[in-house]
């Protein structure tokens, strides 16, 4: 059982270039979402959906896309990537309400 | 509006010692839960514990107990004859019921000294 599956663990990514986080659970849980995680800030909330087809944004969206086909899958996609950006992301996943995340292992993205 | 603090930033101990790591929130919800996750030098996110605001009933497992006052609007854990293994940072996180949203604190970084 792989639970929740983030790829690249690194991306060094030169400003202005796009990218897709990829995101994936084999747990079936319909809630799923992406945070970021900078120095003295703890994890902040981007987007998350509570099921195929439905999206919304968090805390700090902007820069950002998400869409969810599948319930197995939920990409974050940069669109222009900025130094602001670099920060290591993490993708999570609940099985229902009120319950603890799933997290994957992170993604470390430096943008240059 | 929702906030979790963790004043504080890096605590060091020596192996053996006890320590608590501190949780202070706010929120004007009634129901609402309280977690903790531990993040190793691997950095990944381990979730530890999962509170909900009315049982304020003490937890201990093992070496690890969480103090949750209501009164206080905290949510302290405390680490029993710590280990270098311990050395982590630790996260408190609050949601409102019903959503599937985190409010994350700042973290503490913890390190146990050999």
């Amino acid at each position: 059982n792989a639970g929740v599956t983030q790829t690249p663990k690194f991306q060094v990514l030169k400003t202005g270039q796009s990218m897709t986080l990829q995101c994936a659970q084999d747990m079936n849980h319909e809630y799923m979402s992406w945070y970021r995680q900078d120095p003295g800030m703890g994890l902040r909330l981007i987007h998350y959906s509570v099921g195929a087809g439905i999206t919304d944004q968090g805390e700090v969206p902007n820069g950002y896309n998400v869409s969810r086909s599948t319930t197995e899958d939920f990409p974050l996609r940069l669109l222009s990537a900025a130094p602001s950006q670099t920060s290591v992301y993490f993708c999570a996943s609940n099985p229902r309400q009120d319950t603890e995340a799933f997290f994957g292992q992170g993604t470390r993205l430096t943008v240059v | 509006a929702q906030k979790v603090t963790q004043a504080q930033t890096e605590i060091s101990v020596v192996e053996k010692e006890d320590v608590t790591l501190d949780c202070v929130y706010e929120t004007r919800d009634t129901t609402y839960y309280l977690f903790w996750y531990k993040q190793p030098p691997s950095g990944e996110l381990v979730f530890l514990i999962r509170r909900n605001s009315f049982d304020e009933q003490n937890e201990i497992s093992g070496r690890y107990s969480w103090n949750f006052q209501k009164s206080t609007s905290s949510f302290n854990f405390t680490i029993t004859a710590s280990q270098v293994v311990d050395s982590a940072v630790y996260f408190c996180a609050l949601s409102k019921r019903g959503t599937y949203k985190y409010i994350f604190g700042t973290g503490t970084r913890l390190k146990v000294l050999a």
